[in-house]
């Protein structure tokens, strides 16, 4: 079993620019998350999926947005990058009933925008 | 404002002492805890949890416990192992919703042989 899976693990992008950051999971997990790490804070919660086909907002939605076609992926969209953006960005999976908050987290995805 | 606060950015332990994590939080409806382990480049990893109907789970050399009326938890490791060092993060959601998740900020302990 692979996980969690993010792809890429390291991008710079320019001001203005747009990318997909690409979360597949395994584990047949009915839940996903995207979630932001800034230097010496939490994580927030940037959208999340209870099932394809339905999405949500997180504590910090503006600036992404997601899609969940399949169990298995959950990218996540930046448009016109701006340098808030800058961060590292964490998917994440867990099943539907365990509804305790116990997650499975991918390496992480380093964005920089300049 | 924050709901769930560790206020100790770093902590410092000799190799096979004791160490205790703190994490504090303000929000009376949490009433599920974990705490999570974060290495340098890779997400965080699950670590143990407790429920609010306990105040104590232990799970090999890690004890978590709960203290509801201050609102307070801490993780305790024992014997502290230099593997250990990592940043720990404190986690609270309600039951039944674990997108309202809420991390703290994280602990950084090292552990020194």
């Amino acid at each position: 079993n692979a996980g969690v899976t993010q792809t890429p693990k390291f991008r710079i992008l320019k001001i203005g620019q747009s990318m997909t950051l690409q979360c597949t999971q395994d584990m047949n997990h009915n839940y996903m998350y995207w979630y932001r790490q800034d230097p010496g804070m939490g994580l927030k919660l940037i959208y999340y999926s209870v099932g394809a086909g339905i999405t949500d907002k997180g504590e910090v939605p503006n600036g992404y947005n997601v899609s969940r076609s399949t169990t298995e992926d959950f990218p996540l969209r930046l448009e016109l990058a701006a340098p808030s953006q800058t961060s590292v960005y964490f998917c994440a999976s867990t099943w539907a009933q365990a509804m305790t908050g116990e997650l499975f987290f991918g390496e992480g995805s380093r964005l920089t925008v300049l | 404002d924050q709901q769930v606060k560790q206020n100790s950015p770093s902590l410092s332990v000799q190799e096979g002492r004791i160490s205790i994590l703190n994490c504090d939080y303000t929000n009376s409806m949490f009433d599920y805890f974990l705490w999570y382990k974060k290495y340098p480049a890779e997400g965080p990893t699950f670590l143990i949890s407790i429920s609010s109907i306990k105040d104590k789970n232990e799970d090999g050399r890690f004890t978590v416990f709960l203290n509801k009326s201050a609102k307070h938890l801490s993780l305790h490791i024992v014997p502290s192992q230099p593997g250990d060092s990592a940043v720990y993060f404190c986690a609270a959601s309600v039951q039944g919703g674990s997108e309202k998740l809420v991390f703290g900020k994280g602990t950084k302990l090292t552990v020194n042989p």
